[in-house]
């Protein structure tokens, strides 16, 4: 089971990012997926969660309305969209599989399947004038 | 749910018990509780989940425990190999959050 990110770099403030994130070795499918991040001001920060068939998704308040997760379950992979970014939003970002299939009620509520049991190696973003 | 970690820093000597506390601001629900590990320069690692559910490959010297709004990870027999950030995580009630880490240095 693998996670590869790509997509950081050095952007302006105001500016947008496209992280990508290729899954391998799992039914991909089959799964929710979660992006996070780490900064060096709040550590590991949850940034949003997207359904198994995409249908359903949820973003940590800081990214609505700027941010969007999505997937192509067609090339098992896992996007965020991150538009007028901020110089707060530097740090790594990781993609990370739910332990299960994620539905609209587990997203909101909480729930068993909301577990991030393999994380990828990280994609680094810096915002920067 | 904001999560508490102690101690921030714990340096022990090869062999010896650490013991690293999560206190939930309120009950994490259903104990959806789980425990990460970060190398230096690696991505975070799945350990425990569930409070007490040990993950795929970890090693039974890394234990779970506690339920409600005190956690525990105790690890036996400290390697060099453990030097690591532990985090804990509550996915029992959205948005999911983060401790804010214990470092464990060996001596």
């Amino acid at each position: 089971v693998q996670l590869e990110e790509s997509g950081g770099g050095v952007v302006h403030p105001g500016r947008s990012l496209r992280l990508s994130c290729e899954a391998s070795g799992f039914t991909f499918k089959s799964y929710g997926m979660q992006w996070v991040r780490q900064t060096a001001a709040k550590g590991l920060e949850w940034v949003a969660v997207i359904s198994y068939d995409g249908k359903n998704r949820l973003l940590a308040d800081f990214a609505e309305g700027r941010f969007t997760i999505s997937r192509d379950n067609s090339e098992d992979t896992l996007y965020l969209q991150m538009n007028n970014l901020k110089s707060d939003d530097t740090g790594i970002y990781y993609c990370a599989k739910s332990s299960g299939a994620v539905t609209y009620a587990d997203m909101w509520r909480g729930d068993s399947s909301l577990c991030l049991d393999v994380w990828g190696q990280g994609t680094t973003v810096i915002v920067s004038s | 749910i904001v999560l508490t970690q102690s101690p921030g820093t714990l340096a022990l000597s090869p062999g010896e018990t650490a013991t690293l506390s999560c206190r939930a601001s309120q009950t994490v629900s259903s104990n959806l509780l789980a425990w990460l590990q970060q190398r230096p320069g690696q991505a975070p690692r799945l350990l425990i989940h569930g409070a007490s559910s040990r993950a795929t490959d970890i090693s039974d010297r890394f234990r779970g425990s506690g339920s409600g709004t005190d956690f525990t990870l105790t690890i036996s027999r400290v390697e060099p190999e453990d030097v690591a950030v532990y985090y804990c995580h509550q996915y029992g009630t959205s948005p999911s959050t983060f401790g804010q880490g214990t470092k464990l240095e060996i001596k």
